[in-house]
């Protein structure tokens, strides 16, 4: 079965910094992948998403993340991170010929001032 | 525009109840997912409606229904409940056939059973 594994349910880094959340698949064929954001109290929002187009995708927010086939990551980065990026973080995968999300346990995110 | 809407937001049932979620999927949307998020864990897969059909199932048991109406809108149905069916209960609508494959989720039903 494939699976997500994010690595770090919580992350710190000061205002300004670089943010670096990670993701890790399991897949025999490379699937469809996901990262959303989800603010307390409300539903999960689409940062990107990597459909076997670009390697390296660009989302709202100054997200971006890189699929490398060989390693099965396909972490989130920013270079400079906001206060308003404080939230949770799930990366999800969509099997082969599935239309359902799997995904990660998520990682919380905190920036300081 | 109105996105993914989802009623009631709150509410407080007991064991052995039985609750109704609701949820309307974003304008030009003909197919619903629903995913129940346990408190600290990610979205786990419940079904999936098209066509008034429930059209993949994840791994929950028949307490588990739902069904869609003609106007794309879908309920959740859970049956006898339990202590640990209390999460957020999130709706998702996409496109089937003729959408980008993103998911556009609800705030989602926060269900807490006693």
């Amino acid at each position: 079965a494939q699976s997500v594994t994010q690595l770090g349910s919580h992350v710190s880094v000061s205002e300004g910094a670089l943010v670096l959340l990670r993701c890790n698949y399991s897949s025999s064929v490379p699937p469809y992948l996901f990262w959303y954001v989800q603010y307390p109290n409300q539903g999960l929002q689409l940062l990107l998403k990597y459909t076997s187009a670009a390697t390296l995708v660009k989302g709202i927010n100054g997200f971006e993340a890189e699929f490398k086939k060989s390693e099965t990551s396909f972490h989130l980065t920013k270079p400079s991170a906001h206060m308003s990026d404080a939230a949770e973080y799930f990366c999800a995968v969509r099997p082969y010929n599935t239309d359902k999300l799997i995904f990660g346990t998520g990682t919380r995110l905190q920036v300081f001032p | 525009d109105a996105g993914v809407t989802q009623s009631p937001t709150h509410l407080i049932k007991t064991r052995g109840q039985q609750v109704t979620l609701r949820c309307s999927p974003k304008s030009g949307h003909d197919t619903v997912s629903w995913y129940q998020q346990a408190l600290g864990q990610g979205p786990q897969f419940i079904f999936q409606y098209y066509e008034e059909e429930e059209r993949q199932r994840g791994n929950f048991p028949d307490r588990f229904s739902g069904h869609q109406f003609p106007n794309y809108s879908s309920e959740l149905n859970v049956n006898a409940l339990l202590l640990g069916d209390s999460a957020l209960y999130l709706c998702a609508s996409s496109q089937l056939y003729f959408g980008t494959g993103e998911l556009f989720f609800g705030e989602g039903s926060r269900l807490t059973v006693l």
